[in-house]
């Protein structure tokens, strides 16, 4: 099945500065990279996203990579601000279409996550 | 939109009880997918639901099963608990049933603790 590895389990830095926290899977037939951001006491929320099909996407302050070839895909943090600080995870998913004709499923495998710890 | 709901948040069981969570998806969303999270095995998938049938499952004991309603909100039933189902369930909803939906938003979780 499809394995997930995520790094650093810990990140510390100081606020204004960048964090990187880099994923690499296994399976090439994943197609759908999503970030989950998660606080103390609450669910993972979805920050951004990627589709196999793109190589990099931005939004604001956050930005995703991927490299297909290698096998990972990365997220950037520009700017980094206390509120920042949580636990952020990684995930690759195999889908397949979702409609009452096929039924449709997906197969989400999560990295482990990292602690961000921003400095004010 | 209302996000994802779970109910309850928190429970306390002993061990040998059985328990069963709750959870609402999005307005529109009709798949349910449900995971364990703990500090030691990180998120596990446990099922997932797409019109009131089970579409994929992952390595759990039978002890742990699902069911999907009509109106796509599901329920998630864990039988003769054990003390390393203390855990946070989480409930995930997607899709809006056209195609290709691949993002899924995550409930609060429901915080199970089994003494």
């Amino acid at each position: 099945g499809e394995n997930v590895e995520q790094h650093p389990s810990t990140l510390s830095v100081q606020e204004g500065d960048s964090a990187v926290i880099k994923c690499t899977y296994s399976d090439s037939a994943s197609n759908y990279f999503p970030w989950y951001k998660q606080e103390l006491g609450k669910g993972p929320q979805l920050i951004i996203d990627i589709r196999s099909n793109v190589g990099e996407k931005k939004d604001q302050r956050i930005a995703v990579t991927l490299n297909k070839t290698a096998k990972h895909f990365s997220l950037h943090i520009t700017e980094t601000q206390p509120e920042d600080s949580a636990v952020y995870f990684c995930a690759a998913s195999i889908g397949g279409p979702l409609n009452d004709r096929s039924g449709g499923y997906q197969k989400v495998t999560f990295g482990t996550g990292t602690k961000l710890q921003v400095i004010p | 939109k209302a996000g994802v709901t779970q109910t309850p948040r928190y429970l306390i069981k002993t061990r040998g009880q059985q328990v069963t969570l709750s959870c609402s998806p999005i307005s529109g969303h009709r798949s349910v997918s449900w995971y364990q999270q703990t500090p030691g095995q990180g998120l596990q998938f446990l099922f997932e639901y797409f019109s009131e049938t089970q579409r994929n499952k992952g390595n759990f004991p039978g002890r742990f099963s699902g069911r999907q309603f009509s109106n796509s909100r599901s329920e998630m039933n864990v039988s003769t608990l054990e003390l390393g189902d203390s855990a946070l369930y989480l409930c995930a909803s997607r899709g809006s049933g056209r195609g290709w939906t691949d993002t899924q938003y995550f409930g609060p979780g429901t915080r199970l603790t089994v003494l």
